[in-house]
């Protein structure tokens, strides 16, 4: 059964960079056949898809984020990581790494989710 | 982006009634439609893909319907552990993009 795992600071200071790991368990990233995803949801909001990673490390942001993300794919570790630069107060929300396959497009195993606050 | 809207925004029902949540695409996205539901606290679960398709191990009682920019999700008989909140999501174009949401409760 795969599992993902979010791991990173719960707290982060404005203009400071938001960094977060995914770790994916009972099944291989170099495997290829998935995109591996960071979603975020702003407290009591929505769903926003930040960006994915293939396992060769070929990605696609989402536009209105794009000047401040960073995904990146460690395969040794089986782990994908997101960097969100010059946060915001905005950027408060739980954040989720999600597996899409490639030829789904849609989310079929999630993280539990992680919240990251952006406070000084 | 493809601007995903859903309706109602929230509703109550009684358990054991037939529940229906609209999403509407801004543009045509053929059946490339997925739906989740969200419990407080958790990630949200895949119900639906394909717009029809039921997600191995989701009760029966959940289905889907709809092509282009008109999309339905259904509760057949509503059930207690059913109360969460129900996402639409498009993959016919990047980037990915949610509904707003709507939140099912028990009258």
């Amino acid at each position: 059964q795969v599992q993902l795992q979010e791991s990173g600071p719960g707290l982060v200071k404005p203009s400071q960079t938001l960094s977060l790991t995914c770790t994916v368990s009972g099944g291989s990233i170099s495997s290829g056949g998935y995109y591996w995803s960071w979603i975020r949801q702003h407290p009591g909001k929505g769903l926003e898809w930040i960006g994915y990673i293939y396992y060769s490390g070929s990605t696609y942001y989402n536009p209105s984020l794009k000047s401040r993300v960073t995904i990146s794919v460690d395969t040794s570790k089986n782990q994908f990581s997101l960097k969100l630069s010059s946060v915001t107060a905005a950027d408060t929300a739980v954040y989720y790494c999600a597996r899409e396959p490639l030829m789904g497009g849609y989310f079929d195993y999630w993280g539990q989710g992680t919240l990251v606050t952006v406070s000084s | 982006d493809i601007q995903m809207t859903q309706s109602p925004s929230s509703l109550s029902a009684s358990v054991g009634d037939r529940v229906t949540i609209t999403c509407q695409a801004s543009q045509d996205i053929s059946n490339y439609l997925n739906w989740y539901q969200q419990k407080p606290g958790k990630a949200p679960k895949l119900l639906i893909y394909d717009a029809s398709n039921l997600e191995t191990g989701v009760p029966s009682r959940f289905s889907g319907s709809g092509s282009g920019t008109d999309f339905t999700f259904t509760i057949s008989s509503l059930q207690p552990e059913d109360i969460a909140t129900y996402y639409c999501q498009q993959y016919d174009n990047l980037p990915r993009t949610f509904g707003p949401g709507t939140k099912v409760d028990i009258k």
